[in-house]
């Protein structure tokens, strides 16, 4: 089974509509992120959560929120669709570990939910 | 400007190839660098970080960065076709808590 799966896979909606992408680990990491890619723009931040009760934005927020239901699970809502949010998104995990002495934080991705917006 | 600037390629280059992969970077604080790669239709996965400057070799792969030049790198020994892939590099400062990724370079090795 993956470590960090993502639901769903594909989704089209339209404009205006309100749009939950789900994220859950298996990995017992207390660090998760949302990213979106874009073709020549490669992977932005949307927003990250060390713990449960740690949230925070990342470069682009606007438009988005995110809900921090358990250690393993972190959601991405799109409030209100609209078509420059079509991308590629991706969920992620890390855990500060230390590789000789070195807190290099590697994260691990899901596999991506294409959303198209018409 | 970006943080982090990779040339998107595409790059297409014949299997065993010498394969060199580039970014630079604009903030002289960040520490940690490194590469993922990333396969179509799938997430990114940690190919090789480094620390500070130096180069690190791992198999056929090897990750130089030149700090006074703010100059990251990747090369690939005899490539082979299991090697396409997005390549993207990132790199953060040493108290962030996010990565900074560049936009990707994309190879094909030919068979």
């Amino acid at each position: 089974d993956a470590d960090v799966t993502q639901t769903p896979r594909n989704r089209i909606t339209k404009t205006g509509k309100r749009i939950m992408l789900e994220c859950s680990q298996t990995k017992g990491h207390d660090r998760m992120y949302w990213y979106r890619q874009d073709p020549g723009l490669g992977l932005r931040l949307i927003y990250y959560s060390f713990d449960v009760k740690d949230i925070n934005k990342g470069e682009i927020s606007d438009g988005y929120s995110v809900s921090r239901q358990a250690q393993a699970k972190f959601s991405l809502s799109l409030e209100s669709a609209i078509p420059n949010q079509t991308a590629l998104y991706f969920c992620a995990t890390s855990d500060p570990g230390l590789a000789g002495g070195v807190s290099y934080n590697e994260q691990f991705f899901g596999p991506g939910t294409r959303l198209t917006v018409l | 400007q970006k943080e982090v600037e990779q040339d998107p390629g595409p790059l297409s280059v014949p299997e065993g190839a010498i394969v060199s992969l580039n970014c630079t970077y604009s903030n002289s604080a960040f520490q940690y660098f490194m590469w993922y790669r990333q396969y179509s239709r799938k997430g990114p996965e940690l190919l090789m970080y480094t620390y500070s400057s130096g180069n690190k070799e791992d198999g056929r792969f090897t990750a130089q960065v030149d700090k006074s030049s703010k100059y990251i790198s990747l090369f690939i020994r005899d490539s082979q076709p299991s090697d396409s892939a997005t390549y993207l590099c990132a790199s953060r400062l040493g108290s962030a808590r996010q990565l900074t990724f560049g936009s990707g370079t994309q190879l094909t090795v030919l068979p």
